[in-house]
Parts: structure tokens; sequence; C-alpha cells
């Protein structure tokens, strides 16, 4: 597709409950980044892949994260008990050669009720 | 201290005006800075990139960079109610930190008629 492409936009779920979010970035960018932004907040890191490999995984919050990127193209985020705080929109970014030049998907908007 | 520090705002100014923005970083390593504009509701887009010290302008845009005091500014010459927006300031990582980049909190401009 011409951008990168994130599902679902609107994400409902239950405390306790696993999630996951998926993101099919620009075609043939190496780079993928997922970050999460809370109202009023700028985007915070959580993960960055080059090709398959998780390049910095530190900015995952607790072992409840965690994200693969299996063929190096699209990603899934993962989160196992679900929690309120968990509640951002996740935004999943690429870009070619991880240059810093970041394209965005328009995210998941993630409730935990 | 945080990583990437934007003065909190919200700014305003009138319509022509020059509107300026600051940004501090505390990675004395970080090699790449990158303005992105963000409108209620939808994702970051990069609007500037610069690496190395001094001036880069970009149309009614002007990024300045001095990486001894670790000040990242961008200016808005002529600035127009479109470019009321949120503005993120981006930092890539040096060293070990390389690939990953933080972005501030944002500063939110409002550009009055």
């Amino acid at each position: 597709g011409a951008g990168v492409s994130q599902t679902p936009s609107n994400k409902v779920t239950e405390k306790g409950k696993y999630v996951e979010l998926r993101c099919d970035p620009i075609s043939g960018h190496t780079a993928l980044y997922w970050y999460r932004q809370s109202l009023g907040q700028g985007p915070e890191f959580l993960i960055y892949f080059q090709g398959t490999g998780a390049a910095d995984d530190s900015g995952l919050p607790n072992d409840r994260f965690f994200a693969v990127r299996p063929e190096g193209s699209v990603s899934t985020l993962k989160i196992q008990r679900t929690e309120r705080g968990d509640s951002a929109v996740y935004l999943c970014a690429s870009s070619s050669g991880g240059a810093g030049e970041l394209f965005f998907g328009e995210g998941s908007r993630l409730t935990v009720l | 201290q945080k990583e990437v520090e934007q003065n909190s705002g919200p700014l305003s100014v009138p319509e022509g005006a020059i509107a300026s923005l600051n940004c501090t970083y505390s990675d004395r390593g970080s090699q790449s800075f990158f303005w992105y504009r963000q409108y209620s509701g939808k994702s970051p887009e990069l609007i500037m990139s610069i690496y190395s010290n001094g001036d880069k302008e970009d149309g009614r845009f002007t990024a300045q960079l001095n990486k001894a005091s670790q000040y990242v500014s961008l200016l808005i010459r002529d600035s127009q109610p479109s470019d009321s927006a949120t503005y993120l300031c981006a930092v890539k990582g040096g060293g070990t930190s390389y690939g990953k980049l933080t972005f501030g909190q944002g500063t939110i401009l409002t550009v009055h008629p």
C-alpha cells in the first residue's frame, strides 16, 4: 500500500484480556517503530525493528508487552493481561534504513475498561 | 531530566507573525534532529530534519541546531492559521541508542487570524 496501515483503528477491551495490534509498513522500508501516545503527550518509544530483529526494545514498559516482525515486513504488538493504564493510541511508523525520517500510520486507539 | 524537552506552551501568535519553538536534549551523542507536526486527532508528519550545526531553511520553516548547547529550534515565518498544530521535536540517539527516535512532549501552537 501507499502508506503505513494499522489495524484495528479502535479496540475496546476489558482489563485482563489479551490484545494484538498489527502494522503493515511502507513496502521496502526496513525499519519499523512502535510508539504509544497518551492525550497531551508526545509519542513514547516502545520498540524499534531493523529487518526481522528488535534493534532496541528498551521502551517496552514490562513483560506484558511483546512485539514481533517475523518476515521483516508486518509487525504485531502483543499486550497480555491488559490494564487500564495501557489505554492510549499505539502508533506504528516505518523508515527506509532507520534514518529517523518516519512515516506514521493513523494509529490504533486502545481502550481498556 | 527528560531526554527531550520542549517549551510547554501553548504558544499563540497572530497570523503573519514568527512562531518560535524550542527544544533541548540530554544525549550529547545525538546525531540527527527532527521536527514533526501533529494536527489534532492525526498522526505526526515530518516537516524538517537537521543534522549539522547552523540553520536549515525550507520555505517558511527554519530549523536551527546548536550541538554545543544541545538545543534545537524551529521558526515559522508568516504564520498561518493552518499552522495551528502540536509541534514535536524528535532526537535520534547516538552510540548504543542509535536508531531510537525520542520525542519531546510537544508544543501546541495556535495561529489566530
